[in-house]
């Protein structure tokens, strides 16, 4: 069965201060992985598209990394507005969308 | 252009009442996913229609179920509500069924089952 966690499962930051969040996962023939920002109440936003291992992707002050077994995102110098959940999915299988989530890293960045 | 598009936005319904929620995708994309959100279970996959047709689905009963008109929009119906259905739904859009592509949310219909 296709399994993906997170840790931590909340993390709190001073503004400035970087740090990583971890993403592993069990899945039979992993098609991509992606990390989605998810803000309470709303729906969860497309962050970065990673499939294959050794992939890495950047935006601002985000970076997306990729190995064999997990996936690690990177937050350098965070500000109080990257505070929100950040989920990571798998897509495996065949075909078809279905997303597998994990739990969500609940991300606070105090100023 | 526009984003996905859900309707309502907010929902409560009665135990044993029946809901319909309706989704718009992004203009072209012709895939619709539906997931099921709640604070213990996290987001679940409950299914995903292409092109009119179900093309996969997640682990929920009978109750849930879903179509998908020529214009691309979906609709999900849970009948018989329970107390557990109450949650947040999301639909999600992308381009194309089978590929890698990712997703774009729509902000939900929060159901809220009394």
């Amino acid at each position: 069965e296709d399994q993906v966690t997170q840790s931590p499962e909340a993390l709190r930051l001073q503004e400035g201060e970087s740090s990583s969040l971890n993403c592993s996962y069990t899945v039979s023939g992993l098609r991509g992985l992606f990390w989605y920002r998810q803000d309470p109440g709303k729906g969860p936003e497309f962050l970065f598209t990673l499939y294959s291992a050794g992939e890495e992707k950047e935006k601002e002050r985000l970076k997306a990394t990729l190995t064999k077994k997990e996936s690690f995102l990177h937050i350098t110098a965070p500000k109080p507005e990257d505070s929100a959940t950040y989920l990571c999915a798998v897509q495996a299988g065949n075909y078809g969308q279905n997303f597998v989530f994990g739990p969500g890293t609940r991300l606070s960045v105090l100023p | 252009k526009a984003g996905v598009t859900q309707t309502p936005r907010y929902l409560i319904k009665t135990r044993g009442q029946q809901v319909t929620l309706s989704c718009s995708p992004i203009s072209g994309h012709r895939s619709v996913s539906w997931y099921q959100q709640t604070p213990g279970q996290g987001l679940q996959f409950l299914f995903e229609y292409f092109s009119e047709t179900q093309r996969n689905k997640g682990n929920f009963p009978g109750r849930f179920s879903g179509r998908q008109f020529s214009n691309s929009r979906s609709e999900m119906n849970v009948s018989t509500l329970e107390l557990g259905d109450s949650a947040l739904y999301l639909c999600a859009s992308s381009e194309k069924q089978g590929m890698n592509t990712e997703a774009f949310f729509g902000q939900g219909t929060r159901l809220t089952v009394v």
